[in-house]
């Protein structure tokens, strides 16, 4: 089954320490994306990639960082200049970038700093 | 710029009862208009999508009709069940050199039995 796996499901760490989500999809999409949501809030973009070893600015992308050196993977850096990091992070990807290409959505990481 | 409005939550129906889940958008140019669909804990699914004026996308027995007159893409179904409880999310990617998804915030559906 084609699809899009993030891990893990639940992270935790302590304030000052980076860390690094995965994101691995096997559906072929030369586009991968990073998303943040907060609690009752809709979701914003971290980071977005079109295609490998090319990667853009989302709205929120100051203390987030990302690589994309396969077409399958989108790993995303938490990194201590992140002020509010403890979030639900989700990974997508599509076709293309743009319309009316679809978005689809891995199952998400729950990371928490304390 | 491009929005995306929802009516806000939550909404509470019991079981058989008909839903409708008010959207309504601002875009440059004919957006492709999405619903998704947010189980507890989990990802977002794509529910359904419309690309152009006056398509019906369904899925689920839900559909949503891409209204260009009055820039809507309310969501219905005519029998909910407990198992449709979930956010539901509206959102677009607009024409053009614009890539960007941009979603509700979610209406929370609650169906009790």
């Amino acid at each position: 089954d084609g699809g899009i796996t993030q891990s893990p499901k639940y992270l935790f760490r302590k304030e000052g320490q980076n860390v690094t989500l995965s994101c691995e999809q096997n559906l072929n999409h030369d586009a991968m994306y990073w998303y943040r949501q907060d609690p009752g809030q809709g979701l914003r973009l971290i980071y977005y990639s079109q295609i490998v070893n090319d990667f853009q600015k989302g709205d929120i992308a100051e203390g987030y960082s990302v690589s994309r050196e396969k077409k399958e993977s989108f790993p995303l850096t938490v990194t201590s200049a992140q002020k509010n990091p403890t979030a639900f992070y989700l990974c997508a990807s599509s076709i293309d970038l743009g319309s009316p290409y679809e978005q689809y959505f891995g199952p998400g990481t729950r990371l928490t700093v304390t | 710029g491009n929005s995306v409005t929802q009516m806000e939550g939550p909404v509470t129906l019991s079981e058989e009862a008909f839903l409708t889940i008010n959207c309504t958008y601002t875009a440059t140019g004919y957006p492709s208009l999405f619903w998704y669909v947010q189980y507890p804990g989990e990802g977002l699914q794509l529910l359904l999508k419309a690309t152009k004026a006056d398509d019906k996308g369904s899925n689920k027995g839900f559909e949503a009709t891409y209204r260009k007159e009055t820039t809507s893409f309310h969501l219905e179904k005519g029998s909910v069940q407990v198992s449709d409880s979930a956010v539901y999310f509206c959102a677009l990617i607009p024409r053009g050199s614009n890539y960007k998804l941009t979603f509700g915030k979610g209406t929370l559906l609650t169906v009790n039995p």
